[in-house]
């Protein structure tokens, strides 16, 4: 069975901190890892990585995937309080004939407080 | 550029009934998958719609159904409601049904009583 782990669950931080967020995972047949923020209800895609080593930018977020070691972390710097959100991992498991299934860890809830 | 858009926003339905929750995909987007999120959870997959097929299948029961119509657009209905039913429905749309990122609607809150 598909498993993705994020640490911290939570983690509180002040204005100007920088945070690194944990997913680690286990797949049948990995295709892909995603990050979404989801402040109320909808999550909202931040990125998504394939290949090891190739870091992802946009902005104050960064991420990076290891495929050997099965994990991937999501660095955000300056944080603000509008950075406040659940983080969600999601890994993409290839084995459905075609289709693309998403499993999603527990997130991590990030506070930022001014 | 009209996003994911799911209805209704909210809903309360007592144990035994029946619901019917409806999503429209982005534009462009022919793929539609529904999510289960429990209060304090990651979203759970319960099924992929693709030329108005289910495609793939989570672990969710038989009472969790779905259909895809003509337009990409989408209903997941669910039968004999329990309380545990309680959750945050989320729809997310693709281009295509091996697409790898999914663009979700702002869900449906159901309460099951």
């Amino acid at each position: 069975e598909d498993k993705v782990v994020q640490s911290p669950l939570s983690l509180v931080v002040h204005e100007g901190d920088t945070v690194t967020l944990n997913c680690s995972y286990e797949v049948t047949n990995f295709r892909s890892l995603l990050w979404y923020k989801q402040e109320k209800k909808a999550p909202t895609f931040l990125f998504m990585l394939t290949s090891s080593g190739i870091e992802k930018k946009s902005g104050r977020l960064s991420s990076i995937l290891d495929k050997k070691e099965l994990f991937s972390i999501l660095n955000i710097t300056a944080t603000q309080t509008g950075d406040s959100a659940v983080y969600l991992c999601a890994v993409v498991d290839g084995s459905g004939a075609g289709s693309y299934q998403l499993t999603f860890g527990k997130g991590t809830k990030l506070s930022v407080i001014p | 550029d009209a996003g994911v858009t799911q209805s209704p926003t909210h809903l309360i339905k007592t144990r035994g009934q029946q619901v019917t929750l409806r999503c429209s995909p982005k534009s462009g987007h022919d793929t539609v998958s529904w999510y289960q999120q429990a209060l304090g959870q990651g979203p759970q997959f319960i099924f992929q719609y693709y030329e108005e097929e289910e495609r793939q299948r989570g672990n969710f029961p038989d009472r969790f159904s779905g259909h895809q119509f003509p337009n990409y657009s989408s209903e997941l209905n669910v039968n004999a409601l329990l309380l545990g039913d309680s959750a945050l429905y989320l729809c997310a749309s693709s281009l295509g049904q091996g697409a790898k990122t999914q663009y979700f609607g702002p869900g449906t809150r159901l309460l099951v009583l």
